[in-house]
């Protein structure tokens, strides 16, 4: 069974400085992995989602990295503002039967 | 367009009552999924349908029910209600299920009393 962990829980940092989100998963034969935001009693925002032959995607301040060996990914956000305070998931999708393992989140609060 | 929309977005049930929470989607996707959201627990998927007509059971299923007579439509029934039930529900679709980028519904809180 897909094991999919996110460290910390929580955290929180001024504005203007870098956030680095950790997500880890036990087994390497995964499709690919999505990152999404989640805002205080609302859904799930996809923001990027980066295939298993990929070692990157970028969108706008927004960077992740796959590193499928070790299972791990690691989601940045440069230059953060108070705006970016929300929850973050990672969900990885399994290669047999494409299904989405959710970690239970990194819950992010910028400072002004 | 709306996207996956899902009502009610509020709900207190007494334990044993039954009650259908209702997913829609208007983007033509051929799958869509069912999840619950509980404190410090990722999502986890109750059942999902790869097209009309097709469902299966995902990790947590017991005491829920779906059908997906429609692309459009895919609503989860609770059956007899439960505290245990009682938990932020997620209703999501894609275009396949391969293409796993996920858009979400707003989702709905339930509460069983």
């Amino acid at each position: 069974k897909q094991e999919v962990t996110q460290i910390p829980a929580a955290l929180s940092v001024p504005e203007g400085e870098n956030l680095v989100l950790n997500c880890s998963f036990t087994d390497s034969a995964i499709y690919n992995l999505q990152w999404f935001r989640q805002d205080p009693g609302k859904g799930l925002t996809s923001l990027l989602l980066i295939q298993s032959s990929q070692r990157e995607q970028t969108s706008g301040r927004l960077n992740a990295s796959l590193d499928k060996s070790s299972g791990r990914s690691t989601l940045y956000i440069a230059a953060s503002q108070p705006g970016d305070s929300a929850t973050y998931l990672c969900a990885v999708s399994r290669s047999n039967d494409y299904k989405l393992s959710f970690g239970a989140g990194t819950t992010v609060t910028v400072r002004a | 367009n709306a996207g996956v929309t899902q009502t009610p977005k509020f709900q207190v049930l007494k334990t044993g009552q039954s009650m259908t929470l209702q997913c829609a989607q208007d983007m033509n996707h051929e799958y869509m999924s069912w999840y619950r959201q509980d404190p410090g627990m990722g999502l986890r998927l109750i059942h999902y349908s790869v097209g009309a007509g097709i469902t299966d059971q995902g990790e947590v299923p017991n005491g829920y029910n779906v059908s997906r007579s429609t692309t459009e439509d895919f609503p989860l029934r609770l059956l007899s209600a439960a505290p245990s039930q009682t938990s932020v529900y997620f209703c999501a679709s894609s275009l396949n299920r391969r293409n796993t980028e996920a858009f979400f519904g707003q989702g709905t809180r339930l509460t069983v009393v």
